[in-house]
Order: C-alpha cells, then sequence, then structure tokens
C-alpha cells in the first residue's frame, strides 16, 4: 500500500535535547512538507521541499532542521533553540509543489512532548 | 496575505442533523479551496475541494460550493453519523502568490455527533 509512515507516534524529550522525526513515503513525490499543529490552531508550515537535494523555510522555521538527501524520506529536527516544542508534527506529499490542483496526503503524524 | 475564517467550535449535533461549517476566505487571486478532515490521534484527509468559482466540491455526502462573491467555502452535510465525529479544516492554495504555492488553513472546527 502506498502512503506516508511517521515514527515514532509519541516522543517524549528533555529540555536541552535534539530529536528527529521520521517521514517517509513511497508514493514517488517530489515534494514532502512538514506542518506543526497546536490546539485550536490551524497547520502552520515548517519546511517544504520540492525536490531532492533542495528545501526552503516555511513560516515557523526558526529552531528546526531538515534534509532531503533521498525523494522518499524527508526528516525533520527539532533543535533545543526551539523554544515551545510540544506540538503534534503532520508530513505530507504531493506529486508536485502546485498545491492549487495537487492533492497533499499527509501521514498518521508525531507527537512530541517536552519534559 | 492569504487567509481562512472558519466557525469556532465545537459543534455538537444529534445523529441525522442537518450539518453546516461556515468558511470564508481571503486571497489575492483566484484560489483553490479545499476541505480536510482530521479523525482522532490522525493526520489530515483531503474531504472535498473546488479550484474555480461555483465549483462545487461533494464526497461521502459532504458538499461545498466555491462562492466567489461571497467569498465562502461552507461545508453542508444532509445527515450526520457518529462517525463523522471529526476536525474539519477548511484551505485554500492560491496560484497568484507565484512560485510555491502554500496552502493556508482555518483553525479547524471540532465536529460531535451523539446518538
Amino acid at each position: 500500500d502506498g502512503g506516508i509512515t511517521q515514527s515514532p507516534k509519541y516522543l517524549f524529550r528533555k529540555e536541552g535535547q535534539n530529536v528527529t522525526l521520521s517521514c517517509e513515503q513511497n508514493l514517488n513525490h517530489d515534494a514532502m512538507y512538514w506542518y506543526r499543529q497546536d490546539p485550536g490552531q490551524g497547520l502552520r508550515l515548517i519546511y517544504y521541499s520540492q525536490i531532492v537535494n533542495d528545501f526552503q523555510k516555511g513560516d515557523i522555521a526558526e529552531g528546526y532542521s531538515v534534509s532531503r538527501e533521498k525523494k522518499e524520506s524527508f526528516p525533520l529536527t527539532v533543535t533545543s533553540a526551539q523554544k515551545n516544542p510540544t506540538a503534534f508534527y503532520l508530513c505530507a506529499s504531493s506529486i508536485s509543489g502546485q498545491l492549487s490542483t495537487d492533492t497533499q496526503y499527509f501521514g498518521p503524524g508525531t507527537r512530541l512532548t517536552v519534559l | 496575505g492569504n487567509s481562512v475564517t472558519q466557525m469556532e467550535g465545537p459543534v455538537t449535533l444529534s445523529e441525522e442533523a442537518f450539518l453546516t461549517i461556515n468558511c470564508t476566505y481571503t486571497a489575492t487571486g483566484y484560489p483553490s479551496l479545499f476541505w480536510y478532515v482530521q479523525y482522532p490521534g490522525e493526520g489530515l484527509q483531503l474531504l472535498l475541494k473546488a479550484t474555480k468559482a461555483d465549483d462545487k466540491g461533494s464526497n461521502k455526502g459532504f458538499e461545498a460550493t466555491y462562492r466567489k462573491e461571497t467569498t465562502s467555502f461552507h461545508l453542508e452535510k444532509g445527515s450526520v453519523q457518529v462517525s463523522d465525529s471529526a476536525v474539519y479544516f477548511c484551505a485554500l492554495s492560491d496560484p497568484a502568490s507565484g512560485g510555491y504555492q502554500k496552502v493556508t488553513f482555518g483553525t479547524g472546527t471540532k465536529l460531535q455527533v451523539i446518538p
């Protein structure tokens, strides 16, 4: 079955630690995205990548980093510089970056809690 | 800039009641409009979309019509079921934004359907 997988589903981190969230897709999509979801808020874009070895900052990139070394993988690192990292993180992909016509497919999400 | 405003929840309905969730938008161009659904603990799924004025998107008994004159895209369903309980997000993507066509999400409306 084609789709997007995120791991782990739940993640706990101590303050001051970096942590990496995994996102893998087997849909052969060029574009991938990371969003952050907080209670009562819409999704906010952290980073996006329209092609392998290229990525761009979204609206709230501070304290986060990404890489796109393979088409199917787009890991997100939450660094200790992120002041309020506790949130639900969603990865998505689409065939291209033409989101007015393409459909975004979302993974099941990772809930990160900083202790 | 672009924005999406949707009615605050939670919305609580009895099974078989009529559902309306209001959504209005602001955009510089002629955006595509979307409704996404998020079931508890999961990622988002595209429910329906419309890409031009007067288009009607429909899926699983849900409908929404792109009204350019009122800049609205209200979600409706004639008879809700308990299984429709979820959070619903209205969103837009504006091709006039050029380059990467970012998706702007509303804050979400929680729907609870009681038997």
